[in-house]
C-alpha cells in the first residue's frame, strides 16, 4: 500500500498569508496527486489534479506542484474562504489520502 | 448538475448490518465508476471500495475486505454498500464520490455530503 504523509497537520496563517502544505509518497506515483478542500460538515471538494492541474472554477490562487514522492500545494494570498482542511490523495495504486492539513486563523 | 445524496445512515447496535444508499442525478451513471470513503468523527479520509461502471469488478480497501460489500443499481442510478457485523470502528460519516471518466488512472470529482454512521449500544 502507499502511504501519504501531510505536514504540517495544523498550520495558523493570516488572510493575506502565502501558504504551503506538504504532502509525501512512501513510493512514487509520478504525478498522479490530487488536492481536495473540505469544510465542517460538507464533502472534499477537489481542487488540483494531477498534482499540479486546476480544476475548473478553482481560483488561481491555488497551485501545485512536484512528481514521484514530494508534491505541495501553495496558495498564494489566503482568503478568509481558504480556511479549511486540506487532504492530499494519491492515485497511482488504488486511491490513498493524506491525513489533512487544518488551516486556521492565526 | 451532478448530484450523489447518500441515505441509511444512523444508529446501529454493534453485530448488526446496514444498508447505505447513494442517488445520483445530472450525468450518465451508468457511465461511471463509483467510489464510497469514510471519515471517522475528527479524523481524516479513507477509501473504502469501488465498482465499476456495469458493476463486474468490486475492489476494497483491506480494512474493507470481508464486512463491506458495494453495488450498483444502473436502473435507478443508486450505488449501495451493505456493512455487516458493525463495529464501533465503522462510526463515520460515509462519503459517494464519483470517478472522474477518460484515461486512467483516475481520482475523484463529486462527492455527496455524506451520511452519518453511529455504531453503539
Amino acid at each position: 500500500d502507499i502511504q501519504m504523509t501531510q505536514s504540517p497537520s495544523t498550520l495558523s496563517a493570516s488572510v493575506g498569508d502565502r501558504v504551503t502544505i506538504t504532502c509525501r509518497a512512501s513510493q512514487s506515483i509520478s504525478g498522479w496527486l490530487a488536492w481536495y478542500q473540505q469544510k465542517p460538515g460538507k464533502a472534499p471538494k477537489l481542487l488540483i489534479y494531477k498534482a499540479s492541474s486546476l480544476e475548473r472554477g478553482v481560483p488561481s490562487r491555488f497551485s501545485g506542484s512536484g512528481s514521484g514522492t514530494e508534491f505541495t500545494l501553495t496558495i498564494s494570498s489566503l482568503q478568509p474562504d481558504d480556511f479549511a482542511t486540506y487532504y492530499c490523495q494519491q492515485y497511482s495504486l488504488a486511491w490513498t489520502f493524506g491525513q489533512g492539513t487544518k488551516v486556521e486563523i492565526k | 448538475q451532478v448530484q450523489l445524496v447518500e441515505s441509511g445512515g444512523g444508529v446501529v447496535q454493534p453485530g448488526r448490518s446496514l444498508r447505505l444508499s447513494c442517488a445520483a442525478s445530472g450525468f450518465t451513471f451508468s457511465t461511471y465508476s463509483m467510489h464510497w470513503v469514510r471519515q471517522a468523527p475528527g479524523k481524516g479520509l479513507e477509501w473504502v471500495a469501488v465498482i465499476s461502471n456495469d458493476g463486474g469488478i468490486e475492489y476494497y480497501a483491506d480494512s474493507a475486505k470481508g464486512r463491506f460489500t458495494i453495488s450498483r443499481d444502473n436502473s435507478k442510478n443508486t450505488l449501495f454498500m451493505e456493512v455487516n457485523s458493525l463495529r464501533s470502528e465503522d462510526t463515520a460519516v460515509y462519503f459517494c464520490a464519483r470517478e472522474t471518466s477518460g484515461a486512467l488512472p483516475r481520482y475523484f470529482d463529486y462527492w455527496g455530503q455524506g451520511t452519518l454512521v453511529t455504531v453503539s449500544s
